[in-house]
C-alpha cells in the first residue's frame, strides 16, 4: 500500500532558527513529490519535486528530493512567526490519475 | 473564478440528516478531487472527476457518500445519513493537468455531526 510518513508530528522553535522537515513515501511509480503549507485554510502550494527537478529553492524555503532514500526533506532557515503552520508532504503515483498521497503532516510553531 | 471556492464552509448536522458540500473550481480546471482531513491527519482521497467522468471513487467510505460533476464544472458531495465519524474538513481540489502539476485547493467545508 502506498503510504507517506512525515517526521516530526510536531516541532517548536523560536524566531532565526533553521529547521529541517522529513518526509519519506513508499509508492508503486513515483511520478512527483509535493510540499504545502497549510495554516486554517486551504493547503497551498510550495514546491514540486521530480526525477527532473530534485532541488527547489525559494527564498527561505528549500527542498530536495532523494529519489535512492526514497525521501525529501524540506528546510526553512531564519525562521519566523508567519512560518507556523503545517507542513504537508503529498506524492503522486504514476498509476492513481494525478491523485495525490498526503503524510499526516508536520505541525511547526515558532516563538518570538 | 480566482480560486477554488467551496459552500458551506461550516455545516452542523444531526445525526441521520443528509448533507451536500458545493466546490466550484477553478475555470477551465478539468481535474477535481476531494478529500477528507479529520483532526490532526493529513487529508485524504475520496474521489477524483476528470471534465464531468468519475475516474475514480475509491476513496469513498461508504455507499452513504456520493459525488457529482455533471457539467465538469461545479461539484457536489452528499453525505446521506450522517453519522460521527463523518465530522472533518471535506477539502475540494483543482487542476489544469490531466496528471501531472500542483494541485490547487479550496479553504474546506468543516462538517461536524452532532
Amino acid at each position: 500500500e502506498d503510504k507517506v510518513v512525515q517526521s516530526p508530528l510536531s516541532l517548536v522553535v523560536h524566531e532565526g532558527d533553521t529547521v529541517t522537515l522529513n518526509c519519506s513515501y513508499e509508492v508503486t511509480n513515483f511520478r512527483s513529490l509535493l510540499w504545502y503549507k497549510q495554516e486554517k485554510k486551504a493547503p497551498t502550494f510550495l514546491f514540486m519535486l521530480t526525477s527532473s527537478g530534485i532541488e527547489k529553492k525559494s527564498g527561505r524555503l528549500s527542498s530536495i528530493l532523494d529519489k535512492k532514500e526514497l525521501s525529501s526533506i524540506l528546510n526553512i532557515t531564519a525562521t519566523q512567526t508567519g512560518d507556523s503552520a503545517i507542513y504537508l508532504c503529498a506524492v503522486r503515483d504514476g498509476g492513481s490519475q494525478g491523485n495525490l498521497i498526503f503524510g499526516k503532516g508536520t505541525k511547526l510553531s515558532v516563538k518570538p | 473564478g480566482a480560486g477554488v471556492s467551496q459552500s458551506p464552509r461550516y455545516k452542523v448536522a444531526k445525526r441521520g440528516q443528509d448533507v451536500a458540500l458545493r466546490c466550484d473550481p477553478i475555470s477551465g480546471h478539468v481535474s477535481l478531487f476531494w478529500y477528507q482531513q479529520a483532526l490532526g491527519q493529513g487529508p485524504e482521497f475520496l474521489t477524483y472527476f476528470q471534465n464531468e467522468a468519475q475516474l475514480d471513487k475509491s476513496g469513498l467510505p461508504s455507499d452513504r457518500f456520493f459525488a457529482e460533476r455533471p457539467e465538469g464544472s461545479v461539484s457536489t458531495l452528499k453525505i446521506q445519513r450522517t453519522q460521527q465519524e463523518d465530522s472533518a474538513v471535506y477539502l475540494c481540489a483543482s487542476s489544469s493537468a490531466f496528471v501531472a502539476g500542483e494541485l490547487f485547493f479550496g479553504e474546506g467545508s468543516r462538517l461536524t455531526v452532532l
